[in-house]
């Protein structure tokens, strides 16, 4: 697609479940981040991929939190034994993974809001 | 670490009044700067960056911003705001580019913007 796609929009779970997060990221763009925003907050860094390798992964909270992209375009945020605290909107963005010039020119997705009962 | 910051946290508007919101941000080093848009019930979109050359910059919608090295500062203005304005705006700062391709953002707490018609 011509965007960030993410799925689900929407997550209701309850404490202590395994849930699972979706982004496709813009087509050819080798650099890929999450992001988490809670109300009234900016985005907080999570991990940052370039291509299939994780470049950054110093934003993830703790180690229930963890993601991967395999093949170096799909990724997928888990968060293991949820917490009410997880609750937030997790963001995704997709950059062409430059150096220089345009270096971190971010476009993001709509989001997913995952509700932590 | 780096850090960003919005002096700001709700700032209310009449129609056609100017605007300015302030940025600071720590570090030392070259930085890329940007101001991300979210309208309300929309995903952050890019308004304008600064990477290089003439520190004043044009972004979309009559915005602009000037980068100040000595002052560490990035503020966002626009003479005269419309109703349609009205939305979250952040700061945001890549200090990485030089070391690693793409690198990642780092965003301020966010400004809210209240146009009343």
């Amino acid at each position: 697609g011509a965007g960030v796609s993410q799925t689900p929009s929407n997550k209701v779970t309850e404490k202590g479940k395994y849930v699972e997060l979706r982004c496709d990221p813009i087509s050819g763009h080798t650099a890929l981040y999450w992001y988490r925003q809670s109300l009234g907050q900016g985005p907080e860094f999570l991990i940052y991929f370039q291509g299939t390798g994780a470049a950054d992964d110093s934003g993830l909270p703790n180690d229930r939190f963890f993601a991967v992209r395999p093949e170096g375009s799909v990724s997928t945020l888990k968060i293991q034994r949820t917490e009410r605290g997880d609750s937030a909107v997790y963001l995704c963005a997709s950059s062409s993974g430059l150096a220089g010039y345009g270096a971190g020119e971010l476009f993001f997705g709509e989001g997913s809001r995952l509700t932590v009962l | 670490a780096q850090s960003v910051s919005q002096h700001n946290h709700h700032v209310i508007l009449s129609e056609a009044a100017s605007l300015e919101l302030g940025c600071n941000y720590s570090y030392g080093g070259t930085v890329n700067l940007f101001w991300y848009v979210q309208y309300p019930g929309q995903h952050l979109q890019l308004l304008l960056k600064y990477f290089s050359g003439d520190p004043l910059v044009k972004g979309i919608k009559g915005f602009e911003a000037e980068f100040i090295k000595s002052k560490f500062s990035f503020n966002l203005r626009k003479p005269s705001v419309q109703w349609s304005d009205t939305a979250e705006y952040f700061c945001a700062v890549n200090a990485d580019m030089i070391y690693n391709q793409g690198g990642k953002l780092i965003f301020g707490q966010g400004t809210e913007l209240s146009v009343k018609p």
